[in-house]
């Protein structure tokens, strides 16, 4: 399983962009990389997936280099609802013993 | 958005007692799952199921036991409730390719 590392916690400003960078060097090549949000109190809520260069929807862009090793989650003009835990997960698709959520990052947005 | 419930949504029971939690979808995905929730942790499967009557386990399935006789209900039974098993859980079915659709969560307190 290849093991992801995020920040622990960001905090950013309403308005700004915020990258959340994972790190995942063992990424094996049928992986995807796939980012979840979570509020208090709720289940983790489905923001973006990619498998290599740049996706984007209306919530976010995921930018992943050439090697895969890492991906970075790109939040546009952050408000202060953005204010969750934020996790990467990889793995292949379709499998769910292989869909490991690890700490998440807590991003913090301040007015 | 998928139609996804969980029941009861909290409960406090005794340690020893036998607690069943029962998830619900309306939309006949073949793919659901349950996972549990510590403070500090992120999620962690329980076990999950691909169809009516398959399931398999996931990484902590120890003192969990699951049953899938219909398509759209899936049950987590805690055969003799543990306080290691205070928790919040929760349901989630897969919608596509490595995406989840959770559900509420059920707070579980075992005293």
């Amino acid at each position: 399983l290849a093991k992801t590392t995020q920040p622990i916690s960001m905090d950013s400003y309403e308005g700004q962009e915020v990258n959340i960078t994972c790190s995942h060097n063992n990424i094996a090549t049928n992986d995807y990389i796939t980012w979840y949000q979570q509020f208090p109190s709720q289940g983790p809520r489905f923001i973006i997936q990619g498998y290599k260069t740049k996706v984007t929807n209306e919530v976010a862009s995921l930018f992943i280099p050439a090697d895969r090793k890492s991906s970075t989650l790109s939040l546009p003009r952050v408000s202060l609802s953005d204010t969750a835990v934020y996790y990467c997960l990889v793995g292949p698709s379709g499998s769910a013993r292989q869909l490991t959520f690890g700490s998440g990052t807590q991003l913090t947005v301040l007015p | 958005d998928a139609g996804i419930t969980q029941s009861p949504r909290h409960k406090v029971t005794e340690t020893g007692t036998p607690v069943t939690l029962r998830c619900h979808q309306t939309e006949n995905h073949r793919y659901m799952y349950w996972y549990r929730q510590d403070p500090g942790h992120g999620l962690r499967l329980i076990h999950y199921s691909y169809g009516v009557k398959d399931t398999d386990k996931g990484e902590v399935s120890d003192g969990y036991s699951v049953s899938r006789s219909k398509t759209e209900d899936f049950l987590l039974t805690l055969e003799s409730a543990t306080s290691s098993q205070t928790s919040v859980y929760f349901c989630a079915i897969r919608v596509a390719s490595n995406e989840q659709y959770f559900g509420p969560g059920t707070r579980l307190t075992v005293t």
